[in-house]
């Protein structure tokens, strides 16, 4: 099982539209959480950290629920820009790394 | 500063034939990572170094190598490319371990073929 799971999606929706995420994390020692953005046949790119009373970054709202070992990201307000795959990423300094473990993205298209 | 630089961005090689990667950064960072990305699997760590000198395997490090002689530099190696290693290769760097400092930062990635 991975440590991160996430829904691929597509999802497909209008400009305009509120979409959210979900990711389930298995390791409960996992301490920190982020979701990062991936364009097209680009790198990953940290898009915000998730703290445990959530957080909100203009028209995104990231919240994490550790009893559940949930995190979700809403997108307020889509525009076309927001077209990407949104990877969930877990973070566990307990390890000797300190290992990110990547969920393996759900894929978003917005339309106009 | 250019933060992380990958070399080369293409290639396509035979199978049995070997390269090297290169990542750079110039941001100091002690954590370098090799990552892997296929359709539908998601990054895969390779291998990865906590700092010059030293380096560990992630999960997938069969048919690589690798090596950290100098801090700003971590290279990935293939001695004998199969078709299943193509794929695009991401490399990452990270502060250091502890506080609050956890972002990685990608390089742009290479996009291996292997025929």
């Amino acid at each position: 099982r991975k440590e991160v799971e996430q829904d691929p999606g597509p999802f497909n929706v209008p400009e305009g539209a509120t979409v959210a995420f979900n990711c389930t994390y298995s390791n409960s020692a996992s301490q920190s959480f982020f979701w990062y953005r991936q364009d097209c046949r680009k790198e990953p790119k940290l898009l915000m950290s998730v703290y445990s009373s959530g957080n909100e970054d203009g028209r995104f709202t990231a919240q994490l629920n550790r009893a559940s070992q949930y995190i979700s990201l809403l997108i307020r307000d889509s525009k076309l820009s927001d077209s990407a795959t949104y990877l969930c990423v877990a973070f566990d300094r307990g390890s000797t790394l300190g290992r990110l473990y990547f969920g393996r993205g759900t894929q978003l298209t917005v339309w106009p | 500063n250019a933060g992380v630089t990958q070399t080369p961005k293409f290639r396509v090689l035979k199978t049995g034939q070997s390269m090297t990667l290169l990542c750079a950064q110039d941001m100091n960072h002690e954590y370098m990572y090799w990552y892997r990305q296929d359709p539908g699997m998601g990054l895969r760590l390779i291998h990865y170094s906590v700092g010059e000198g030293t380096t560990a395997k992630g999960e997938v490090p069969d048919g690589y190598n690798v090596s950290r002689l100098k801090k700003q530099n971590f290279l990935l190696g293939l001695e004998s490319a199969a078709p299943s290693q193509t794929s695009v290769y991401f490399c990452a760097t990270r502060v250091g371990a502890g506080g609050q400092d956890n972002e990685q930062f990608f390089g742009p990635g290479t996009r291996l073929t292997v025929l």
